[in-house]
């Protein structure tokens, strides 16, 4: 079956670094979205890898290594406002998304 | 960029009532329109795909005479929440990709609609 994994939850503090992991398994691979959600608002694009290697865009980065079915999304000084859920979204031979549950990213002070 | 809206963006209704939700996209054209649902702290639930022209596809456990979708166009798709019942409360998103961006195949989400059946 289709299947993604990521964090539930996890916490970090301002200004510091923090790398959110997801694996996949799909039918087929067209490519590996990461999502950023804040509560009550819907998914905001944020990157799109569909070779191996990182992909960086400011202070957010995305690397994809698609023999091990792995991604990450690396968020570097992190502020207040990054605290949001995270979620990581495969395509499959179908174009079909496949969702991961999103990791709540929690900033401290 | 690429924009998509939604309306309403929230909605009380009374339990028994039909309800629609209208997706558009703005500025580019979608010859695919996703339908999500999101429960409170849950992920995002693909309900169906819209194409333009043809019958929606459906996902296993979604009642395609419940939740009817028509895609007329290829700048708007509705979904309407036939018989709505409190257990349909939920957070409706919609998402379009666009037709003529090749390979990037990137989902637009609209901010969605928020339904509260009493």
């Amino acid at each position: 079956g289709q299947n993604i994994d990521q964090p539930t939850e996890m916490t970090a503090t301002e200004g510091a670094i923090v790398q959110i992991n997801c694996t996949y398994q799909t039918s087929g691979f067209n490519g590996l979205f990461w999502y950023q959600q804040h509560a009550g608002e819907a998914p905001t694009f944020l990157s799109y890898n569909v070779l191996d290697g990182l992909e960086e865009k400011g202070r957010f980065s995305s690397f994809l290594s698609r023999s091990k079915g792995y991604s990450y999304l690396l968020l570097k000084e992190l502020q207040m406002k990054d605290s949001a859920s995270y979620l990581c979204a495969a395509m499959d031979s179908n174009y079909q998304l496949i969702w991961g549950a999103g990791t709540k990213l929690i900033i401290k002070p | 960029g690429a924009v998509v809206s939604q309306h309403p963006s929230w909605v009380i209704c009374k339990s028994g009532t039909s309800v629609k939700i209208e997706c558009r996209s703005l500025d580019f054209q979608a010859t695919t329109m996703f339908w999500y649902r999101q429960f409170p702290k849950q992920s995002l639930m693909l309900m169906a795909t819209s194409n333009e022209g043809s019958k929606a596809t459906y996902e296993q456990g979604v009642e395609k005479d419940k939740f009817l979708i028509n895609h007329a166009s290829l700048t708007l798709s509705t979904l309407t929440v036939t018989s709505a019942h409190p257990e349909d409360s939920s957070f409706y998103i919609c998402s379009a990709r666009d037709a003529l961006a090749g390979d990037y195949n990137e989902q637009v989400f609209g901010p969605g609609t928020r339904l509260t059946v009493l």
